[in-house]
């Protein structure tokens, strides 16, 4: 079955620890996207990449950072810079990116919980 | 500033009743619009999409209007079932390559 894997689905950090969330896809979607999602609020755009080897920030990139080395493959780590990194993080893909982005795919999402 | 407002109070119908939930924007010239389902720790799924020249799009028992002068659109669930409580997303294009999401409306429908 095609989809978007994400992994961890639950992962604890301490603070000043750098951690990284994994997304998936085998779809063979060209764009691909993180949001975050904090309780009760809509989706923010972290990053997202519409070629391998390219990404843009998004509305709130501060304190993240985000690699695309293969078509799969979007992975997301969430740096000590990162002030408030408790959140349900998202990744998406979808067919291609510009302007019109067409319906994007989830996965199930990785919660984030700083201690 | 750019504003997508959806109705963050939860909707509560009775089961068979039609349930509308409202998406409205500012200062945003969208393209389309989309809706999505999402279910508590989980994440959006995909419902129907609307281009900014059409009024009305149907799926099963799912109806999209869009009114590009009113800047809103409606999301209609006919015959609504428990089984269709869900918080629903709106989201739509910003002229960049990305979407914009409001922040959902929770959906409850009592059997």
């Amino acid at each position: 079955d095609g989809g978007i894997t994400q992994s961890p689905k639950y992962l604890f950090r301490k603070e000043g620890q750098n951690v990284t969330l994994s997304c998936e896809q085998n779809l063979n979607h060209d764009a691909m996207y993180w949001y975050r999602q904090d309780p009760g609020q809509g989706l923010r755009l972290i990053y997202y990449s519409q070629i391998v080897n390219d990404f843009q920030k998004g509305d709130i990139a501060e304190g993240y950072s985000v690699s695309r080395e293969k078509k799969e493959s979007f992975p997301l780590t969430v740096t000590s810079a990162q002030k408030n990194p408790t959140a349900f993080y998202l990744c998406a893909s979808s067919i291609a990116g510009g302007r019109f982005t067409g319906e994007l795919f989830f996965g199930e999402g990785s919660r984030l919980t700083v201690l | 500033s750019q504003k997508i407002e959806q109705n963050s109070e939860a909707l509560n119908i009775q089961e068979g009743k039609t349930a509308t939930l409202t998406c409205n924007y500012t200062n945003y010239s969208p393209a389309y619009l989309q809706w999505y389902r999402q279910d508590p720790g989980r994440g959006p799924v995909f419902l129907l999409l609307i281009r900014e020249n059409e009024k009305e799009k149907r799926k099963e028992r799912l109806k999209v209007t869009f009114d590009t002068t009113l800047k809103q659109s409606l999301f209609h669930i006919t015959a609504s079932q428990p089984a269709d409580s869900a918080t629903y997303l709106c989201a739509l294009d910003n002229a960049g390559n990305m979407l914009t999401f409001g922040g959902g409306t929770r959906l409850m429908v009592k059997p």
